[in-house]
């Protein structure tokens, strides 16, 4: 266990909804990234957070967004779906953010399900 | 961007066998080098990472090494048990600022009992 939690574990909606994946990290850890896993595109960065504040992006879609609140949780928005988002959503955490090389800690992931 | 490459894409070696997997990286600024070991359902499991100012890491039966001048690394498993069949990664980051990890496409182990 990582101590980065994920919910929901599964997810299953329609082309053209919106959903919202929730992440919290280890306990202390300022920075959280979003990936997404797919069988045609590997693992992929989306998005960094760091203490609330964006630090880095990936090949996030406009269609996707994100955000880190006080708490350090974090939440990816996904909308107007495509049966080609339908992928595995991982959080990881890490304690520092640009500082140096730092470790990530992964989630178990949503896997989401756009039919 | 980060380019990295990993070879092979499935291996299957005997129980008590070594398994090698070989990674290699585009970005000579890239300086962290971590391994995730992903089962079945699970996220991604750090197992072990190397930093660039060090050639070689050993973790029990897990050792990585790191060439900075042929820009590529290397995961080692020795004495290979059952447990450790899974997907193996390996990623690359530039660290200092630019912290996301760019990944491999993953090989495939299976222990051959």
């Amino acid at each position: 266990d990582s101590g980065v939690t994920q919910t929901p574990k599964h997810l299953i909606t329609a082309t053209g909804q919106r959903v919202t994946l929730r992440c919290s990290p280890r306990s202390g850890d300022l920075s959280v990234y979003w990936y997404q896993q797919s069988l045609d595109q590997g693992l992929q960065f989306l998005i960094q957070y760091y203490n609330g504040e964006e630090r880095a992006k990936g090949n996030i879609l406009e269609r996707f967004s994100a955000q880190q609140f006080p708490d350090l949780h974090s939440e990816l928005n996904l909308s107007s779906l495509e049966l080609g988002d339908s992928a595995l959503y991982f959080c990881a955490s890490s304690s520092r953010g640009g500082q140096g090389p730092d470790t990530q800690y992964f989630g178990p992931g949503t896997r989401l399900t756009v039919l | 961007g980060e380019n990295v490459e990993q070879h092979p894409s499935t291996l299957s070696v005997q129980e008590g066998d070594s398994a090698v997997i070989k990674c290699t990286y585009s970005d000579s600024a890239s300086n962290y080098f971590p391994w995730y070991k992903q089962e079945l359902g699970k996220g991604p499991q750090l197992i072990i990472d190397i930093r660039s100012n060090v050639g070689e890491k050993k973790d029990q039966r897990i050792a990585v090494t790191l060439n900075k001048t042929a820009k590529h690394f290397s995961l080692h498993i020795t004495e290979t048990q059952p447990e450790d069949s899974a997907v193996y990664f390996c990623a690359a980051s530039l660290g200092f600022g630019n912290e996301k990890l760019t990944f491999g496409t993953g090989t495939r182990l299976t222990i051959i009992p």
